[in-house]
């Protein structure tokens, strides 16, 4: 079965600092992987999605790459604002339709 | 990308009663699912919202629990039924339109149960 783990599991910068976030997968049999935000109590919102056949994806302040083979994605944060605090979750789409979460960074942008 | 209407964004609920939770799509999806989220954990499917037919529930979650309609392809609810305090969570709906599409994911019902 499909484990995805996510480090650190919080992490708190101070304003204007460049940061990085890991996700790392078992299983390199995946279609995508999605980056999403999600506020305190709310929903998700999907930052960035990489297809498996691609190395990375950019939004605005936003890099997120993959390397498959070896089961890992990094979610780059250039010039963090307070913001941006939120908890970061990846995911894997596996076959079948399955999505499979990591456990989540909760990111702290202090002032 | 799909845009969902969730409702309720959050309820505070007696032990014992139900709760219905509402998700509107703004363009036809075949495939719909509904997560919950508990304190401090990542998301867990309950169930797939097939249109036309029953759900299909993950390990864990029965029907009478967690009863779903899915009249069209736009549209579905989740009912939490006999609620204990242990159902307190976030629910969200989510879709996906297959292949190598991501998935969108509804703005939440937080639900809390005294």
């Amino acid at each position: 079965k499909q484990e995805v783990t996510q480090i650190p599991a919080a992490l708190s910068v101070p304003e204007g600092e460049n940061l990085v976030l890991n996700c790392s997968f078992t299983d390199s049999a995946i279609y995508n992987l999605q980056w999403f935000r999600q506020d305190p109590g709310k929903g998700l919102t999907s930052l960035l999605l990489i297809q498996s056949s691609q190395r990375e994806q950019t939004s605005g302040r936003l890099n997120a790459s993959l390397d498959k083979s070896s089961g890992r994605s990094t979610l780059y944060i250039a010039a963090s604002q307070p913001g941006d605090s939120a908890t970061y979750l990846c995911a894997v789409k596996g076959g079948a339709n399955n999505l499979f979460f990591g456990t989540g960074t909760r990111l702290t942008v202090i002032p | 990308s799909a845009v969902i209407s969730q409702k309720p964004s959050r309820d505070i609920c007696q032990r014992g009663t139900s709760l219905t939770i509402q998700c509107q799509v703004d363009s036809q999806v075949t495939m719909m699912f509904w997560y919950r989220q508990q304190p401090g954990q990542s998301l867990t499917l309950i169930a797939t919202a097939n249109q036309g037919s029953e759900a299909t529930y993950e390990s864990g979650f029965v029907i009478d629990k967690f009863p779903i309609s899915r009249p069209n392809l736009t549209f579905s609810t989740l009912t939490v039924s006999n609620m204990s305090p242990e159902d307190s969570s976030i629910y969200l709906c989510s879709v996906n339109k297959g292949g190598n599409y991501g998935y969108t994911f509804g703005s939440g019902t937080r639900l809390t149960v005294v």
